[in-house]
C-alpha cells in the first residue's frame, strides 16, 4: 500500500525557517516524480514544487523561488521541503504527493494527509 | 503561467442529478488536465488524468471531456458521496496551476 507521510509543520515566525519531511512507502520511491502542494486555510490546492526522480531537475511555483528548496533522499525513501524567510501568505497545510507514473507529464496520484504551518507571530 | 478557470464556484444539486463543471486554460495544452476530488479535512483523490481517463477505482459515473483549452467533468448521476470540492489541474508545463474549484452542495 503506498503511504505518504508527512511531518514538520507547526507554528513559525514571520521570517522564520522550516524543513517539512515526508516519509514514503510502498513504492519503489526512486522511481517517481515527486511534488509539493499546499492549500491555505478555506483557500483552494497551490502546486509549490516539483523534483525529479534523482534530484537533478526542480520546478517551483514564483512566490516560493529563491526562499523554499525541495529535495529527496532515495536512500531514505523521503522527501523534503526546506522553507526560509517564510511569510504569512506561506501558511498553509503541505501536501507530499507521488507523480501517477514514471514521467514528468504526470498529475500527482497519491497524496499525504498533510502537514499544518502557521506563520504567526 | 496559465491560467485555469474554473466554472461555477459552486453549485447546489440532489442526489441522481447530473453535473457539469468547466475549466477553461488561458492557452491549450493538449489533454494534460486532471480532476481531483477534496473532501473536508481529507487530501485531494484523483478522479481522471489525461483530460478523460478514469484513475483505477472510480466510479464510472465520474467522466471527462475535453482538449486544447476546454475541459468538463460530468458526474452522471450524483450520489451522496460526491458532495465535495473538485479542482482540475493542468500538468502541461510549469508553474502546475490548478482551478479555484467548485463546491458541490446539497441542495
Amino acid at each position: 500500500e503506498v503511504q505518504l507521510v508527512e511531518s514538520g509543520g507547526g507554528l513559525v515566525q514571520p521570517g522564520g525557517s522550516l524543513r517539512l519531511s515526508c516519509a514514503a512507502s510502498g513504492f519503489t520511491f526512486s522511481n517517481y516524480w515527486m511534488s509539493w502542494v499546499r492549500q491555505a486555510p478555506g483557500k483552494g490546492l497551490e502546486w509549490v514544487a516539483n523534483i525529479k526522480q534523482d534530484g537533478s531537475e526542480k520546478y517551483y511555483v514564483d512566490s516560493v523561488k529563491g526562499r523554499f528548496t525541495i529535495s529527496r533522499d532515495n536512500a531514505k525513501n523521503s522527501l523534503y521541503l526546506h522553507m526560509n524567510s517564510l511569510r504569512a501568505e506561506d501558511a498553509a497545510v503541505y501536501y507530499c504527493a507521488r507523480a501517477r507514473s514514471l514521467g514528468d507529464s504526470s498529475p500527482p496520484d497519491y497524496w499525504g494527509q498533510g502537514t499544518l504551518v502557521t506563520v504567526s507571530s | 503561467a496559465i491560467r485555469i478557470t474554473q466554472s461555477p464556484s459552486s453549485l447546489s444539486a440532489s442526489t441522481g442529478d447530473r453535473v457539469t463543471i468547466t475549466c477553461r486554460a488561458s492557452q491549450g495544452i493538449s489533454s494534460y488536465l486532471a480532476w481531483y476530488q477534496q473532501k473536508p479535512g481529507k487530501a485531494p483523490k484523483l478522479l481522471i488524468y489525461a483530460a478523460s481517463t478514469l484513475q483505477s477505482g472510480v466510479p464510472s459515473r465520474f467522466s471527462g471531456s475535453g482538449s486544447g483549452t476546454d475541459f468538463t467533468l460530468t458526474i452522471s448521476c450524483l450520489q451522496s458521496e460526491d458532495f465535495a470540492t473538485y479542482y482540475c489541474q493542468q500538468y502541461y508545463t510549469y508553474p502546475r496551476t490548478f482551478g479555484q474549484g467548485t463546491k458541490v452542495e446539497i441542495k
